[in-house]
């Protein structure tokens, strides 16, 4: 069965970078893309970007150009998200979800990421 | 940014009642292929989010057929006929129409 397995929380101070995985098991990432969705306490859930899991193309929310990176390695059905310059807004869970024609039908277990000096 | 209004944001119901949750869009959410690419999410308390409904009222394998959603254009709605515990949670709409995809803000549903 579909399973998207990601990395463990993480604490960072303000100003520092944190790469979050997603490692994909189940299905094939041939022909595939992967969405990265936050959840900020106490708001809603939030699209931050797509990635084209055959060749690396990405498409980010404007909300988070220059500050977000979504990676791939094939070899091993990975996927990366790392969001620089972090900000105590920045707080949130965060799920890798695949993509199933302009939808999403699974999603990680999240990875809570939490800023604070 | 297309904007997704949830109401009622807050939904108390009586298990075995019927329940209903709208949302609506401020662009139409038909994509130039034809298809509406609406989909409701469901989040339990300590989950993460599962999707139930796509294309607006297509339910995924294993929802259960109380679950329904209708709409078109802007306007959507998922409805439950009769409700039962593990129906507590937020239920979220989203649309993949448009980018970038947005979420309605969520209503949470629990038992009176």
């Amino acid at each position: 069965q579909v399973q998207l397995v990601q990395s463990g929380a993480e604490v960072k101070e303000p100003g520092a970078s944190v790469k979050v995985s997603c490692k994909a098991s189940g299905y094939s990432f041939s022909g595939q893309f992967m969405h990265w969705v936050r959840h900020v306490p106490g708001q809603g859930l939030e699209w931050m970007g797509r990635i084209t899991l055959d060749n690396g193309d990405t498409k980010y929310a404007q909300k988070f150009q220059g500050r977000v990176t979504m990676t791939r390695a094939p070899s091993i059905t990975t996927v990366y998200m790392d969001l620089s310059d972090l900000r105590s807004d920045d707080t949130a869970i965060y799920y890798c979800t695949r993509d199933n024609y302009y939808s999403i039908d699974y999603w990680g277990q999240g990875t809570l990421v939490t800023v604070s000096s | 940014d297309v904007v997704m209004t949830q109401s009622p944001l807050s939904l108390p119901v009586t298990l075995g009642q019927p329940a209903s949750i709208s949302c609506r869009s401020t662009q139409g959410l038909v994509h130039r292929d034809g298809n509406t690419y609406l989909t409701w999410l469901h989040q339990r308390p300590g989950h993460s989010p599962r999707r139930l409904i796509y294309k607006i009222s297509n339910r995924d394998s294993g929802v259960p057929d109380r679950f329904s959603g209708s709409g078109s254009g802007t306007d959507f709605t998922l409805k439950i006929s009769r409700v039962e515990a593990e129906d507590v949670g937020v239920y979220y709409c989203m649309q993949g129409t448009h980018w970038p995809w947005t979420f309605g803000q969520g209503t949470k549903v629990e038992i009176k």
